[in-house]
């Protein structure tokens, strides 16, 4: 079946650091790749999202490139602020189009 | 759009109790899903809808829980009787036309004591 492997939490940074959150895949077909963030209290939101190898996502600074090879969509910002402390889902789509998550990272980011 | 709206935003109440928790979707959504949040197991999808009729309700985890959606401006998500190990954040999300773009409510949190 299909699942979601993120790297382990949580992750804290000082502001400006460059962040990464590991991300593989397991998956029958093409799948859909995302990333979602949840705020403190609130509800997830979609953050960026790739369809199809070698795509990149991008949104608020954040870069994410579906390797199919590799089975991975690691998550990548280049300088993080105290206003990027979140948890991040990794998620996948597939034919049936029902989202799999993974476990999340929390990341603290400390100014 | 307000967004999808939950209610109540914190349910506490005693084993064996009734707990209904609601979901009001985004004008025009006509994908709505139900997900319960907890640390042991993350994520996990319970049901979901398309225009209003049940497609794929595997991920109810027994009888004791249901969902309804009677119109496309509200749903709901029954547990009865409550058990302790039903503590966690449900939440509710919608999509418009696809099943992968969704948007979340702020979840309900429920304490079964």
């Amino acid at each position: 079946g299909n699942s979601v492997t993120q790297m382990e939490g949580p992750v804290t940074l000082s502001e400006e650091a460059f962040l990464t959150i590991n991300c593989t895949y397991t998956a029958t077909g093409y799948p859909s790749l995302f990333w979602y963030v949840q705020y403190p209290g609130e509800g997830l939101q979609l953050l960026l999202k790739a369809t199809k190898a070698d795509d990149k996502g991008s949104n608020k600074g954040f870069e994410a490139t579906y390797r199919k090879e590799t089975t991975s969509f690691h998550l990548e910002k280049g300088s993080v602020q105290v206003s990027d402390s979140a948890v991040y889902f990794c998620a996948l789509s597939s034919n049936d189009y029902k989202l799999s998550f993974g476990a999340g990272t929390t990341v603290t980011v400390r100014a | 759009d307000a967004g999808v709206i939950q209610s109540p935003r914190h349910e506490v109440t005693e084993m064996g109790q009734e707990v209904t928790l609601r979901c009001k979707p985004i004008s025009g959504h006509d994908y709505l899903f139900w997900y319960r949040q907890t640390m042991m197991r993350g994520l996990e999808l319970l049901i979901y809808f398309n225009n209003n009729v049940p497609i794929d309700d595997s991920g109810m985890p027994e009888d004791r829980f249901s969902a309804k959606m009677p119109n496309a401006s509200f749903s709901t998500l029954k547990i009865q009787p409550s058990e302790p190990r039903d503590s966690a954040v449900y939440f509710c999300a919608t999509s418009e036309g696809t099943r992968e773009k969704l948007f979340f409510g702020s979840g309900t949190q429920l304490s079964v004591l």
